[in-house]
């Protein structure tokens, strides 16, 4: 069974500054995908970036980049230039095709102004 | 595009009471994830459906608990009887092939607060 683990439960960063939430995980498969999922206060659960396994490009969105490193079974988020809105939790997740999501215990990260 | 609608958003009931909770996923979608969420357990698999088949319900907790899909656009979880530990946030989730969507990609809709008392 697959594993997520998020070693971090509570973080900081000052505003327009940059922060890094880490995430390790376990597997045997060679073939999977990887997600960080944001969960504002309203508990809406936001997709906020994906990796499939098999790029060994790391994936950007705007804001939000990923440092995917697979023989170490890492997985990254890095958040450039924060901002208030992006206090939120984080939630790493690990998914094997249409498969159920395997999260981790999430990072609770809080943006001061 | 609504998105997963799941209803109600808040619920509160006394222990015993039966609770029903409902989700219409993304038209289009043929996979239906149940997820619940809590400050212990954090966010567990309860069940999940492909083309409205349940494929593997080992995360429901117990016969307390039972889930359908009757049709591609409908889903419901039961809880009867409830009990306060079943307090939690309950997820519901769809994913599938859209046009211009990546494949597995699972959207949430904004969830259930149940609360026993």
């Amino acid at each position: 069974a697959q594993t997520v683990t998020q070693s971090q439960p509570e973080m900081s960063v000052q505003e327009a500054e940059t922060v890094t939430l880490s995430c390790t995980y376990d597997t045997s498969e060679s073939n999977y995908y990887l997600f960080w999922y944001k969960q504002p206060p309203s508990r809406q659960m936001i997709l906020v970036i994906r990796q499939e396994a098999y790029k060994q490009q790391n994936a950007t969105e705007n804001r939000f980049s990923v440092n995917f490193q697979k023989a170490a079974k890492s997985f990254s988020l890095k958040i450039s230039d924060s901002q208030l809105g992006d206090t939120a939790m984080y939630f790493c997740a690990f998914l094997k095709g249409n498969t159920p999501l395997v999260f981790g215990k999430g990072t609770r990260l809080s943006v001061i102004a | 595009d609504a998105g997963v609608i799941q209803s109600p958003r808040h619920e509160v009931t006394e222990m015993g009471q039966e609770v029903t909770l409902r989700c219409k996923p993304i038209s289009g979608h043929d996979y239906l994830f149940w997820y619940r969420q809590t400050m212990m357990r954090g966010l567990e698999l309860l069940i999940y459906f492909n083309n409205n088949v349940p494929i593997d319900d080992s995360g429901m907790p117990e016969d307390r608990f039972s889930a359908k899909m009757p049709n591609a656009s409908f889903s419901t979880l039961k809880i009867q009887p409830s009990e306060p530990r079943d307090s939690a946030v309950y997820f519901c989730a769809s994913s599938g092939i859209l046009s211009g969507r990546a494949l597995y990609e699972q959207y949430f809709g904004p969830g259930t607060r149940l609360t026993v008392t």
